[in-house]
């Protein structure tokens, strides 16, 4: 069952343009919104993450924008670089005690020089 | 600091084989678990831990088996090794409270065949 959905599958952004990746999810009891940045041959790692008392979250040129009403959420990329080129994984969980998180399928960004 | 440490980083079996991936982290993590990662279809968790002694399945658990016997140990063991199995296994921590920021490892590639 997939709880999290994440498009688009892959990307092809210029260097300097902004890549946008989408996801929505269906458990309104989720309030912890992660992003994951994965490079060839690594594990995912932290990038960015986000809860729902806010509309928006900036770290650099890594913004997430979270709209609860449409239970969606989206990175932005600003200023893409090609060393960005990665796979990108949302995920979610809810907040009461602890709960695993649910991965959205992953977006393959590549940001050409 | 080493992190999450996984071993082998590469591993070829035979239709039928056993064998345990290793996983082990240094940061007091009670929180473990393992995923594998397929084209298309993002992270699925196979087991996971929530402290020594205490296992549960994920969504794919089918030919695998886990113990959590420290802390810092959660080796995951394939029974008898099926084409299906290949895949590239990443093991995660996190601590139980405190934003939920998972660390993985770098992942090991098994090819079955």
């Amino acid at each position: 069952q997939q709880q999290v959905k994440q498009s688009p599958q892959s990307l092809i952004v210029q260097k300097g343009g902004i890549s946008i990746i989408n996801c929505a999810y269906e458990n309104t009891a989720f309030d912890y919104f992660p992003w994951y940045q994965q490079f060839p041959g690594k594990g995912p790692a932290l990038l960015i993450a986000i809860r729902p008392d806010v509309s928006e979250k900036k770290e650099g040129r890594f913004t997430i924008s979270f709209n609860k009403s449409a239970k969606q959420f989206s990175l932005h990329i600003m200023d893409s670089q090609p060393g960005d080129s990665a796979t990108y994984f949302c995920a979610a969980s809810m907040n009461t005690g602890f709960q695993k998180l649910v991965f959205g399928t992953g977006t393959r960004l590549l940001v050409s020089p | 600091n080493a992190g999450v440490t996984q071993t082998p980083k590469f591993q070829v079996l035979k239709t039928g084989q056993s064998m345990t991936l290793q996983c082990a982290q240094d940061m007091n993590h009670e929180y473990m678990s393992w995923y594998r990662q397929d084209p298309g279809m993002g992270l699925r968790l196979i087991h996971y831990s929530v402290g020594a002694g205490i296992t549960d399945q994920g969504e794919v658990p089918n030919g695998y088996n886990v113990s959590r016997s420290t802390t810092e140990d959660f080796p995951l063991r394939l029974l008898s090794a099926a084409p299906s199995q290949t895949s590239v296994y990443f093991c995660a921590s996190s601590h139980l409270t405190g934003g939920y920021g998972y660390t993985f490892g770098s992942g090991t590639r098994l090819t079955v065949v």
